[in-house]
């Protein structure tokens, strides 16, 4: 049982360049979350989708678009990289969103943009 | 807004010490709680949850009790190891229409032998 897994580990853009996170969950979870984790601040929410077919704006969403394709994927795009989205990006999961709803999370993807 | 305060780290102990890692919150209505842990190079791992007040969470030696009149949910272990050396994160959910876990900065314990 993988759990949550997110492609690529880590990842070194140039600014103005683009790149789609990728993420997957076998655990038939219906919500999916995209966090970016940066020094001293804690985990943010960027971007979540409740169930499949709605996603909706977290935290921290400017710079960035998502897509749940299916059940199991949610997908985290950047249009134009900028420094400031170099970040440990998180991807997450739960089962129904509902309260106190534990959410596992994926490795990680390292992203550096220069 | 709803947040979370925990205490500033990096936390240094001795193996077998006495580890407290103070957490306070602000939420509207009646949270859940949540005690999130970090190991080097890896991925957020639920240690502990408590969801209604004067809830006990606890697990691998962890504990931690919902505490409604302070708002705190200090995380707490008798005897610390070295394997415990991580960045412990607290978190609310407040529900309310919004699935977002609302995170504390974390805070980094290193054990030593």
């Amino acid at each position: 049982n993988a759990g949550v897994t997110q492609t690529p580990k880590f990842q070194v853009l140039k600014t103005g360049q683009s790149m789609t996170l990728q993420c997957a969950q076998d655990m038939n979870h219906n919500s999916m979350y995209w966090y970016r984790q940066d020094p001293g601040m804690g985990l943010r929410l960027i971007y979540y989708s409740a169930s499949e077919g709605t996603t909706d704006k977290g935290e921290v969403p400017n710079g960035y678009n998502v897509s749940r394709l299916n059940k199991r994927e949610f997908s985290l795009r950047l249009e134009s990289a900028a420094p400031s989205q170099t970040s440990v990006y998180f991807c997450a999961s739960s089962g129904r969103g509902a309260r106190g709803d534990t959410q596992y999370f994926g490795p990680g993807t390292r992203l550096t943009v220069l | 807004g709803n947040s979370v305060t925990q205490m500033e780290g990096p936390v240094t102990l001795s193996e077998e010490a006495f580890l407290t890692i103070n957490c306070t919150y602000t939420a509207t209505g009646y949270p859940s709680l949540f005690w999130y842990v970090q190991y080097p190079g890896e991925g957020l791992q639920l240690l502990l949850k408590a969801t209604k007040a004067d809830d006990k969470g606890s697990n691998k030696g962890f504990e931690a009790t919902y505490r409604k009149e302070t708002t705190s949910f200090h995380l707490e272990k008798g005897s610390v190891q070295v394997s415990d050396s991580a960045v412990y994160f607290c978190a609310l959910y407040s529900g309310a229409g919004s699935y977002q876990l609302t995170f504390g900065k974390g805070t980094k314990l290193s054990v030593i032998p």
